[in-house]
């Protein structure tokens, strides 16, 4: 059972924006400003797409953004393109538990 | 360039103990905190633990405490992780990755080594 729960699969039409939710509770998600996103393509390592929570490492297009109210964060990817299909998890500083981690979403594009 | 180079595949049989590595290099070592995760076949990622390179701190998950030893050499800029008394459950891929924030440890991996697949089966 993963600490971060994220739901198992979204989907959405080439153009359009799907986002991504990522709810923990109040002493680690509601806390902390320490909130990543990864991409992970299949048979890859996963990739840095979102740091502390909406901060976009240089190379990550700026269809990826961030956000966080309250217990949950989330992940939006507008203008939805073929090669956005890919698993994506989040991560939330937990302070005396190390890193949490959501269970991961299985993004398709249709 | 900043990357981590990760020791190959394994193979063990239940109840034996393995070692991987992960080198680093292009970057300064001892700055960094270097995280170690793992992935099941077709399941999702699980974090392990971290390293502090210097002083050579570590930090477990409670889950895995017990079953794991980290470690690193600063004269090699390696960090390892010991996986003892294996289970077919700990059949998965193994990834070693490099923290964002110079200093303290954060949730944040900007670098991943590509990952050693272990394989435990009698």
């Amino acid at each position: 059972q993963s600490a971060l729960t994220q739901p198992p699969s979204a989907s959405g039409s080439p153009g359009q924006s799907v986002t991504i939710s990522c709810t923990g509770v109040s002493s680690d998600v509601g806390s902390y400003n320490g909130v990543s996103w990864y991409q992970q393509l299949p048979g890859k390592a996963p990739k840095l797409i979102i740091s502390d929570v909406n901060q976009r490492p240089s190379g990550v297009p700026d269809r990826f953004s961030g956000s966080k109210s309250g217990n949950t964060a989330s992940l939006t990817v507008s203008g939805l393109q073929a090669e956005d299909e890919a698993d994506y998890y989040c991560t939330s500083h937990g302070d005396i538990k190390g890193v949490l981690l959501g269970g991961g979403t299985k993004l398709t594009v249709l | 360039q900043v990357q981590l180079v990760q020791s190959g595949a394994e193979v063990q049989k239940p109840g034996a103990s393995v070692r991987l590595s992960c080198k680093a290099s292009g970057y300064t070592f001892t700055s960094y905190h270097i995280h170690w995760l793992r992935q099941a076949p077709g399941q999702g990622l699980e974090w392990m633990g971290m390293v502090n390179p210097s002083p050579g701190t570590t930090f477990s998950a409670q889950n895995f405490r017990a079953h794991v030893t980290l470690s690193r050499d600063t004269s090699t800029t390696t960090v390892y992780m010991e996986l003892r008394s294996l289970r077919p459950e700990d059949t998965a891929m193994y990834y070693c990755a490099k923290d964002h924030n110079i200093g303290s440890w954060t949730e944040s991996f900007d670098i991943w080594g590509p990952g050693t697949m272990v394989t435990v089966s009698s």
